[in-house]
């Protein structure tokens, strides 16, 4: 199993403002992802952290929106950019192999 | 792209009775996962099931994945306070190939239960 840890577990920003969520696993893992959920909503998938690569982004989801780093098997990062309101929303990561293990969140209020 | 659909959205129930959730892909999977998000908390992981027609039972909860791979379905028996949460299904992204932990979540179903 493992445990995933995210920082900060909620923050309210202003508008374009950017925000850095940092998630870490207390074992390595192969496979490292970043999910939306709104509450009371599904889990949308934003990207796959590749460690040593850049990123692999889904559709509707960019780069220079989200980037997102992944140093190491145990860390990485989310940064949403010039925040707007729509980006409110509960960011999660998961690590893990054909079980994903999740982080706690990061509520995000963008006024 | 792939959908994987899920009813109902919502399910209350009284403390006792039965709950079942199913859900539906459009595409063949190679497997599919149940996840438990508690109100407030993080999506856990239940299950995966790999076989066709396959049946694991978990003490209540019975998970069914039927002959085609395309269907789902998770089942409470005498459901109690304790199982209050939202229950997602959650197959392999299409995209994804091997790639373990990419996943398409369904909507997810909502349980209330009411003591």
């Amino acid at each position: 199993s493992a445990v995933i840890s995210q920082k900060p577990s909620r923050d309210i920003c202003q508008r374009g403002t950017s925000l850095t969520i940092q998630c870490q696993v207390d074992s390595q893992v192969t496979m490292m992802f970043w999910y939306r959920q709104q509450p009371g909503q599904s889990l949308t998938l934003i990207a796959t952290a590749n460690q040593g690569s850049e990123a692999t982004y889904e559709s509707g989801f960019v780069i220079d929106k989200f980037p997102i780093s992944r140093p190491n098997l145990t860390f990485s990062t989310l940064t949403v950019s010039n925040m707007s309101p729509e980006d409110s929303s509960i960011y999660l990561c998961s690590g893990g192999g054909y079980e994903q293990f999740f982080g706690p969140g990061t509520r995000l209020t963008v006024l | 792209g792939q959908q994987v659909m899920q009813i109902p959205q919502y399910q209350h129930v009284q403390e006792g009775e039965d709950f079942t959730t199913y859900c539906n892909s459009s595409t063949t999977l190679s497997n599919i996962q149940w996840y438990k998000q508690r109100p407030g908390g993080h999506p856990v992981f239940l299950i995966q099931l790999v076989k066709s027609g396959e049946v694991k039972k978990q003490k209540r909860l019975t998970f069914q994945f039927g002959e085609a791979k395309k269907n789902s379905s998770l089942h409470i028996t005498a459901t109690q306070t304790t199982d209050v949460g939202t229950y997602f299904c959650a197959g392999p992204s299409v995209a994804g190939g091997t790639s373990y932990g990419k996943l398409t979540f369904g909507q997810g179903t909502i349980l209330t239960v009411h003591p």
